[in-house]
């Protein structure tokens, strides 16, 4: 079954420096990864994914993830943190029960985010 | 940019009562999916719909829960007799899924309170 793990439930980072959130993945093929982000009492906003190609995938808000096979880990990251990026992000795989479409997104637990001034 | 909404934002109901969660998916898409939150926890799938059919339903989409496209643009969550731990964010979200475009598009979500 497919799976993803963030182990971290909450990264605190200084306004100005990088961030990581991780995220490791379980598939039995090939994985199809998603960032999405999750403000106060709003939805779920895509961010990227990783579907094919380039290992580095740049997305929104100048936030970009680094897709490593042999760790299984698809890593969310951005170079210099702003206060408005503190929010929930949560990784997802896509299932693969369909050779169609209409897989269903299986998300990790959520990692909150905090940047502090 | 268009974008998938849902009404209500939050519903109050008390145990037993039936509810209806709408959603209106992104125009051009065909698949659409219907997921929850409960506070402080994972999103969690309930189920997928494509082509006026359930393709997959989970463990938590039981028979007090139904789906419906009545026209051509809602998509609607049903649950018959509410029960307290149906009490939870809902999030509809729509998909194209053509070939390198699967992320799927997310409504703001209805909040349910089940009292």
């Amino acid at each position: 079954a497919q799976s993803v793990a963030q182990p971290e439930d909450q990264v605190n980072v200084a306004e100005g420096n990088p961030l990581t959130v991780k995220c490791t993945y379980s598939v039995s093929g090939n994985p199809y990864l998603f960032w999405y982000v999750q403000y106060p009492n709003r939805g779920l906003q895509f961010l990227l994914k990783y579907i094919t190609g380039d290992n580095l995938v740049k997305g929104s808000y100048g936030f970009e993830a680094e897709f490593n096979k042999s760790q299984t880990s698809f890593h969310l990251k951005k170079p210099s943190a702003l206060v408005s990026d503190s929010a929930l992000y949560f990784c997802a795989v896509r299932d693969q029960l369909f050779s169609g479409g209409y897989n269903k997104l299986i998300f990790g637990a959520g990692t909150r985010l905090a940047v502090h001034p | 940019e268009p974008e998938v909404t849902q009404t209500p934002s939050h519903q109050v109901t008390q145990m037993g009562q039936e509810v209806i969660l709408r959603c209106v998916p992104i125009s051009n898409h065909l698949y659409f999916y219907w997921y929850r939150q409960i506070l402080g926890q994972k999103v969690e799938f309930l189920v997928s719909f494509y082509n006026n059919e359930i393709s997959e339903k989970s463990e938590i989409f039981d028979d007090q829960f139904s789906v419906e496209r009545p026209d051509g643009s809602n998509f609607t969550l049903k649950i018959r007799s509410t029960k307290l731990e149906d009490s939870a964010m809902y999030f509809c979200a729509s998909s194209e899924e053509l070939a390198g475009s699967y992320e799927q598009y997310f409504g703001p979500g209805t909040r349910l309170t089940v009292t």
